[in-house]
């Protein structure tokens, strides 16, 4: 298994550039989750989905929208990209259990908005 | 809305010292997890604990969950190089909604 990969791994946008972001898992995961991270901010939950076709916000949801086609894929879009986006994109995927998620990380993607 | 706040931000210790790293809030948590982070990659889940008191045991790391289930602590035995990284605690009152604490970043010195 691949487990969660995402591409790509680095990126450099233009101020109002629009992007996705690609995210998918070959483990049957039903849970998956975008979290983005900053310097002395941990993790922030940006959109979150628990199967095909249902997400939901997280934390810090303005800017980006997320669908969910299929079970194994998860893309973040941003819509016009500003600097303050600027940060470290985590995809994670679950499995759906009862009570508790137990997440795996993709590698991450880098992306500098200038 | 709910905050995990760690302690300390950074450590750096000289090998073979112990050391504990806190996570605390004002919320009630149904499960709480500890991960690590290497540079450039992304967080590896370590543990999960559920129950108020409990106590797991990995290898040399040991985790507890306040009895509120409002709280956690990690403490590494005897640490080691390899044992340096980011240190993240994440909970949730729910089952997916999982907020992530600022991390404990440890150096651990040969």
């Amino acid at each position: 298994n691949a487990g969660v990969t995402q591409t790509p791994k680095f990126q450099v946008l233009k101020t109002g550039q629009s992007m996705t972001l690609q995210c998918a898992q070959d483990m049957n995961h039903e849970y998956m989750s975008w979290y983005r991270q900053d310097p002395g901010m941990g993790l922030r939950l940006i959109h979150y989905s628990v199967g095909a076709g249902i997400t939901d916000q997280g934390e810090v949801p303005n800017g980006y929208n997320v669908s969910r086609s299929t079970t194994e894929d998860f893309p973040l879009r941003l819509l016009s990209a500003a600097p303050s986006q600027t940060s470290v994109y985590f995809c994670a995927s679950s499995p759906g259990l009862a009570g508790v998620s137990l997440w795996s990380f993709g590698p991450g993607t880098r992306l500098t908005v200038l | 809305t709910q905050l995990l706040e760690q302690s300390p931000q950074f450590l750096s210790i000289q090998e073979g010292e112990n050391l504990t790293v806190y996570c605390n809030s004002s919320s009630v948590f149904s499960s709480l997890q500890w991960y690590r982070q290497e540079p450039g990659e992304g967080p590896v889940l370590l543990v999960t604990v559920v129950t108020g008191g409990e106590v797991k045991k990995l290898k040399r790391l040991t985790f507890q969950f306040g009895d509120a289930r409002k709280d956690s602590s990690l403490h590494i035995t005897a640490a080691q190089p390899g044992d340096t990284g980011l240190y993240l605690c994440a909970a949730s009152s729910g089952t997916y909604k999982y907020i992530f604490g600022t991390g404990t970043r440890l150096k651990v010195l040969a």
